[in-house]
């Protein structure tokens, strides 16, 4: 049982590249969910899902997208990156939104140059 | 807008000390209360949770207490060793808008040898 997986753990990328953020959990969690951590600003929710083929905009959603085609798999997609978008992201999931504790993965340090 | 604020942001005391990490909230209309814990470097580590209806709940060394109607949680810490030195966070899941969690901005904890 691995828990929430992400990759990669580190990533340096120019500014206008795109990537994709990888999170995969084990557990068969219906809801997942993708955070950014930033000094002074804590962690706000970019994006969520509630199961497969669910997804809904967090507090921060702008210039990411996701997609949730299985309930393994919850990846986020930066389309055009920006130095604003350098920031460590954390992909957490649980059983239920208002019920189950949050599982997190270890997070993706991402800086954009 | 809801607001989950910790003080102090940070606390140091030596090994051995009972201490207690505070959370307030600005909306009595919860689904549950959460504490994690964050090592540097690292995801966050679910330690407790809360629901609406439970007033407390206790884990090892640790005990969280809710009191809705003050808004306000803490979490006790017994007999504090160096390995509890880590950033406190408590994140509250609030009836309106259930899909997110707000997080505070936590409290970085030192115990010292």
């Amino acid at each position: 049982n691995a828990g929430v997986t992400q990759t990669p753990k580190f990533q340096v990328l120019k500014t206008g590249q795109s990537m994709t953020l990888q999170c995969a959990q084990d557990m068969n969690h219906e809801y997942m969910s993708w955070y950014r951590q930033d000094p002074g600003m804590g962690l706000r929710l970019i994006h969520y899902s509630v199961g497969a083929g669910i997804t809904d905009q967090g507090e921060v959603p702008n210039g990411y997208n996701v997609s949730r085609s299985t309930t393994e798999d919850f990846p986020l997609r930066l389309l055009s990156a920006a130095p604003s978008q350098t920031s460590v992201y954390f992909c957490a999931s649980s059983y239920t939104r208002e019920r189950s504790p949050l599982h997190f993965g270890n997070g993706t340090r991402l800086t954009v140059t | 807008k809801q607001e989950v604020t910790q003080i102090p942001a940070a606390l140091s005391v030596p090994e051995g000390e009972n201490l207690v990490l505070n959370c307030s909230f600005t909306d009595s209309a919860i689904y549950n209360l959460q504490w994690f814990r964050q090592d540097p470097g690292k995801g966050l580590t679910s330690l407790l949770l809360i629901q609406s209806s439970q007033r407390e709940q206790t884990s090892g060394r640790l005990n969280a207490s809710l009191d809705k109607s003050s808004g306000r949680s803490t979490l006790y810490i017994a007999a504090s060793q160096p390995g509890d030195s880590a950033t406190y966070l408590c994140a509250v899941s609030f009836i309106q808008g259930a899909q997110k969690l707000v997080f505070g901005q936590g409290t970085r904890l030192t115990i010292n040898p």
